[in-house]
């Protein structure tokens, strides 16, 4: 079945420091890829997404570029800021047409960071 | 607008009530779904409605009773549960169910304790 793995946090940062999260997944197919990121007390956000290889999805300063050769996901920021604290989750949507948009969630990263 | 409104935002029963969480979109979605997340863990789908019928149900016991009145509201009615059943419990919609479609937004949830 499908899977997502997730580097195992938590991650730790300065303000303005540079962030990967790394994200990898097993699929049949031709999954969609999802950044979703859960503030403290709050539900899910949609942060970026990708539809098909070589895509790269952006949104607030993050990015993350669909590489199908390497099965991978990964988040990345330049620069962050203590407001990006938070548990960021890679997720997949199987490509199948019987799925109804299930995803698959990895187990999510928890970021911190300090002024 | 992509919001997805859930109330009460928190609920505390006992083991012998009988209570419903209320998910409602105004977004024109014709997929709806509930989801439950334990503290640190990434959320697991209970449900899935596709144009207001039951489509998928990830064999979750019978004290979860889904229902989808219409196409911008979906309850979750709870009934004999376990302490074990407290969570955050999440409802998201999509567009479609349809895989070209199907980008799902979720609601800040309800944090229920079963006591």
């Amino acid at each position: 079945g499908d899977s997502v793995t997730q580097m195992e946090g938590p991650v730790t940062l300065s303000e303005e420091a540079f962030l990967t999260i790394n994200c990898t997944y097993t699929a049949t197919g031709y999954p969609s890829l999802f950044w979703y990121v859960q503030y403290p007390g709050e539900g899910l956000q949609l942060l970026l997404k990708a539809t098909k290889a070589d895509d790269k999805g952006s949104n607030k300063g993050f990015e993350a570029t669909y590489r199908k050769e390497t099965t991978s996901f990964h988040l990345e920021k330049g620069s962050v800021q203590v407001s990006d604290s938070a548990v960021y989750f890679c997720a997949l949507r199987d490509a199948g047409g019987t799925s109804y948009g299930k995803l698959t969630f990895g187990q999510g990263t928890i970021l911190t960071v300090h002024p | 607008d992509t919001e997805v409104t859930q109330t009460p935002k928190h609920l505390v029963m006992g083991m012998t009530n009988k209570k419903s969480l209320k998910c409602e979109q105004h977004m024109g979605h014709r997929a709806m779904y509930w989801y439950k997340q334990k503290a640190k863990k990434p959320p697991e789908l209970m449900f899935v409605y596709s144009y207001e019928k039951l489509s998928i149900n990830e064999s979750v016991p019978s004290r979860f009773s889904p229902e989808c009145p219409n196409s911008s509201l979906l309850n979750l009615h709870l009934h004999a549960l376990q302490p074990e059943d407290s969570a955050l419990y999440l409802c998201a919609s999509s567009p479609s169910p349809d895989m070209s479609k199907n980008i799902q937004y979720f609601g800040a949830g309800t944090r229920l304790s079963v006591l």
